[in-house]
């Protein structure tokens, strides 16, 4: 089946530490995309990529850092200096080509900083 | 700037009755398509209905349709014989035809009641 995976569901991380959230998509999509939601704000753009080895700082890209090697994979590090990571992370992909590709989204991630 | 404001942030309607969701942007760009996402319990998003802006005819997806108000920069969401499935948080936005960015509302928490 085709889809977005995420993991893991839940991350658990002392204050300090790095941590990286993996996201994974079989879906041929070129672009892929970072979303931080916090209670009350709706989602957030952290990063975006449209091609392998190119990404774009979204809007709120301070604290968090991303790579993408392969087009399956785009994973998010959040770093020490994210002052308030406990959140809830989705990531989406698309097709690109198109003005109006719709974004799939994986299941997400709930990190919690201890 | 660009925002997106979904003023009621908790709605309920008895099941088989119709509810209208409320929704305004504000964009500079010229070149977007809006949405509206739904969040279940479940926390994944999954895409009800969207329209491109320069379409003048409303979008309709089975029970779900909007009111697109460009000059007014609205587009509400109406939804007919609520079910009890469509319980779950809605959110209204607007994405970017250049880059494919998302720009999202706060979110409407939608409860239908037996």
């Amino acid at each position: 089946d085709g889809g977005i995976t995420q993991s893991p569901k839940y991350l658990f991380r002392k204050e300090g530490q790095n941590v990286t959230l993996s996201c994974e998509q079989n879906l041929n999509h070129d672009a892929m995309y970072w979303y931080r939601q916090d209670p009350g704000q709706g989602l957030r753009l952290i990063y975006y990529s449209q091609i392998v080895n190119d990404f774009q700082k979204g809007d709120i890209a301070e604290g968090y850092s991303v790579s993408r090697e392969k087009k399956e994979s785009f994973p998010l590090t959040v770093t020490s200096a994210q002052k308030n990571p406990t959140a809830f992370y989705l990531c989406a992909s698309s097709m690109v080509g198109s003005s109006y590709n719709e974004q799939f989204f994986g299941p997400g991630t709930r990190l919690t900083v201890l | 700037a660009q925002t997106v404001t979904q003023s009621q942030p908790e709605m309920s309607v008895q099941e088989a009755e119709t509810v209208t969701l409320s929704c305004t942007y504000d964009t500079s760009e010229s070149n977007y398509y809006l949405f509206w996402y739904k969040q279940p319990p479940s926390r994944q998003m999954i895409l009800v209905i969207r329209q491109e802006a320069y379409k003048q005819q409303n979008a309709t997806e089975n029970r779900f349709s909007v009111n697109f108000q460009k000059a007014a920069k609205s587009f509400s969401l109406k939804i007919s014989d609520s079910q009890l499935g469509d319980t779950a948080m809605y959110f209204c936005g607007y994405g970017s035809g250049n880059t494919g960015k998302l720009i999202f509302g706060q979110g409407t928490t939608l409860q239908v009641k037996p």
